[in-house]
């Protein structure tokens, strides 16, 4: 059983470049969420799915796109890198009828240059 | 607008004495309370939970404490080992389990 997957572990971008970082889970879960991790800010919510189709914005989500056309995929993607994108993300997911299973991938680190 | 803190970056516990991790809300809607660990290049794990309508959620050497007059949520570690040094957030549900949103996290040190 796999969980969340998230890869890339690392990638190093260019100023203006684009990238999706993937996120995929095995568990049939309906929620998936997207954060950022910064030093004193804590994990932020980028964007969050309640099911296939279905995505809404989170507390930062400029800069990010995502869409969920599968139950089992959610990118995230950068659709023109800035440096103040650079951060450790984290995808997770949880059923929709737990209220406090949600499951965390070992993250992305992301430098933007 | 920060909905959920933890006003203390860091804690240094003694091994074997009581480690007790705050957070502070401002929404009196939020559903479930939670407090995740984080090691270093890993995800967060969840620890223990507590719902809104309850004030206290006991798991092993975990205890959580909600006080809803004062909005504010306690992580009780007794006793504190040195696995226990990571990283804590709190967190909170709303829109049932829809939304997640976390402090800022507190480090924990458990020295020997």
């Amino acid at each position: 059983n796999a969980g969340v997957t998230q890869t890339p572990k690392f990638q190093v971008l260019k100023t203006g470049q684009s990238m999706t970082l993937q996120c995929a889970q095995d568990m049939n879960h309906e929620y998936m969420s997207w954060y950022r991790q910064d030093p004193g800010m804590g994990l932020r919510l980028i964007h969050y799915s309640v099911g296939a189709g279905i995505t809404d914005q989170g507390e930062v989500p400029n800069g990010y796109n995502v869409s969920r056309s599968t139950t089992e995929d959610f990118p995230l993607r950068l659709l023109s890198a800035a440096p103040s994108q650079t951060s450790v993300y984290f995808c997770a997911s949880t059923p929709a009828e737990d209220y406090y299973g949600y499951t965390f991938g070992s993250g992305t680190r992301l430098t933007v240059v | 607008d920060q909905q959920v803190k933890q006003n203390s970056p860091s804690l240094s516990v003694q091994e074997g004495r009581i480690s007790i991790l705050n957070c502070d809300y401002t929404n009196s809607m939020f559903d479930y309370f939670l407090w995740y660990k984080k090691y270093p290049a890993e995800g967060p794990t969840f620890l223990i939970s507590i719902s809104s309508i309850k004030d206290k959620n006991e798991d092993g050497r975990f205890t959580v404490f909600l006080n809803k007059s004062a909005k504010h949520l306690s992580l009780h570690i007794v006793p504190s080992q040195p696995g226990d040094s990571a990283v804590y957030f709190c967190a909170v549900t709303f829109q049932g389990a829809q939304k997640l949103v976390f402090g800022q996290g507190t480090r924990l040190t458990i020295n020997p």
